[in-house]
């Protein structure tokens, strides 16, 4: 159904590393950079790795993003209750002329 | 400090319209293209419409083309949106949201408003 797939739900202890994919086509991902957002529950999304692996200020460096072909991850390390959030990926889409996201990664730390 | 601040929700009969407003404040508004997107009650992110900062270049998603027009007035800082013939699956909180464009590639959306519900039913 979504152009672009992340897996629905993803869970770590705090202090582990978590992983979150992004799968895409040679339309979206493929061919541009790939962006990811975090939402805590409640609020609005926030820009959380621009440019496949870039951090804007503020993020800490315990967030790294990386792209490989029509793939894309978002690493979290180190976690911590407060990075319990959903995470999307997003990316420019040619064929559809538009910005697509990913369905959303519910992110539960236990 | 930077604000991006949406109004204009509330409820609407199916088939009705409704005008979005966002107002920024705090950057070069008139620098930065802006988005819509909207999430529906429990569900993901839906990108919905794209303006450049000139208006020169506008995308919609193909669920909303031809019934949502976006718009922006450099001089007051603001965004709009233009909802027509709306439907109960138009029915989510809209989001506007910024993004500067450096040599013509965009550096993702780094501010967000707080949202407005949009809620269609009968």
């Amino acid at each position: 159904q979504f152009v672009v797939t992340q897996p629905p739900s993803a869970s770590g202890t705090p202090g582990q590393r978590v992983t979150i994919s992004c799968s895409g086509s040679s339309s979206n991902i493929g061919s541009g950079y790939v962006f990811w957002y975090q939402q805590l529950p409640g609020t609005a999304p926030k820009l959380l790795i621009y440019k496949n692996n870039q951090r804007p200020s503020g993020v800490p460096d315990r967030f790294s993003g990386s792209k490989s072909g029509t793939s894309a991850s978002l690493a979290i390390s180190g976690l911590r209750s407060e990075d319990e959030a959903d995470y999307y990926c997003a990316a420019w889409d040619d064929s559809l002329s538009g910005w697509v996201f990913g369905g959303g990664t519910k992110l539960t730390v236990l | 400090e930077v604000q991006l601040v949406e109004s204009g929700g509330g409820l609407v009969q199916p088939g009705g319209s409704l005008t979005l407003s966002c107002v920024g404040s705090g950057f070069a508004f008139s620098t930065y293209d802006m988005t819509w997107v909207r999430q529906a009650p429990g569900k993901g992110l839906e990108w919905v419409s794209h303006i450049r900062s000139s208006s020169s270049i506008i995308f919609y998603a193909d669920s909303v083309k031809g019934r949502f027009t976006i718009s922006r007035d450099n001089a007051k800082k603001s965004l709009y949106l233009q909802m027509n013939s709306l439907r109960a699956e138009d029915t989510a909180v809209y989001y506007c949201a910024s993004e500067l464009l450096i040599a013509g590639v965009g550096n993702g959306f780094d501010n967000w408003g707080q949202g407005t519900l949009v809620t269609v039913s009968s």
